[in-house]
């Protein structure tokens, strides 16, 4: 079995500051590792994911994650953000042969100007 | 549409009242999930389907909870006797893979479901 622990439930953040949301996994097979973000009233979107290859995946919006196998954490990076970046972030893991995502509690990332 | 398309968006429910809930996957996918989304909380596996084969049922909370696949593409959530504890946005997902090859799975907007 696998679970997901996002660090922080909330992250307020100024205009165009960095920011970083945490998330550790824990797991006893092989997995793949998901960010997905949540817009109000909006379905959940995949904003980047790690399947093998480079431990620093990027997304299309300025952020990135990297993946550490030895802290087992998977931190999420952006290092200016916008207001329209305010939304509920989700760390997630699969097993690599596995089907189901494991999704953590989730951060509300909310960027004031 | 190109997404996958959930209907209703909003249901509520009287305690005892049963309900179906709705997903129309991304046309083609062969993979299909469902999963619970409490108030505040993650998104929670509940059950499922590759093609019309439901592979998965673990996460169904109770023998209340019942979904089909009939034919490989529209999937229903049926919950029987609702209780408040239900009251949650029911999410569906759709994939084009399974198994190591699933890497990206597609959400639906929801289904909020209130019981009162």
């Amino acid at each position: 079995a696998q679970s997901v622990t996002q660090l922080d439930s909330q992250v307020p953040v100024f205009e165009e500051a960095p920011v970083e949301l945490r998330c550790n996994y824990s797991s006893s097979v092989s997995v793949y590792l998901f960010w997905y973000v949540q817009y109000p009233n909006q379905g959940l979107q995949l904003l980047l994911k790690y399947l093998s290859g480079s431990t620093l995946v990027e997304s299309i919006n300025g952020f990135e994650a990297e993946f550490n196998k030895s802290q087992t954490s998977f931190h999420l990076r952006k290092p200016s953000v916008h207001i329209s970046d305010t939304a509920e972030y989700f760390c997630a893991v699969k097993e690599t042969s596995g089907s189901r995502l494991t999704f953590g509690e989730g951060t509300q990332l909310t960027v004031n100007p | 549409g190109a997404g996958v398309s959930q209907s209703p968006r909003y249901k509520v429910a009287k305690r005892g009242q049963d309900v179906a809930l709705r997903c129309d996957p991304i046309s083609g996918h062969v993979s299909l999930f469902w999963y619970q989304q409490a108030l505040g909380q993650g998104p929670e596996f509940l059950t499922y389907f590759q093609n019309e084969a439901q592979l998965d049922k673990s996460g169904l909370p109770s023998d209340r909870f019942f979904a089909e696949r009939p034919e490989g593409s529209v999937s229903t959530l049926k919950i029987q006797r609702t209780q408040q504890e239900d009251s949650a946005v029911y999410l569906c997902a759709s994939s084009p893979d399974t198994g190591p090859l699933n890497t990206e799975a597609f959400f639906g907007q929801g289904t909020r479901l209130t019981v009162v």
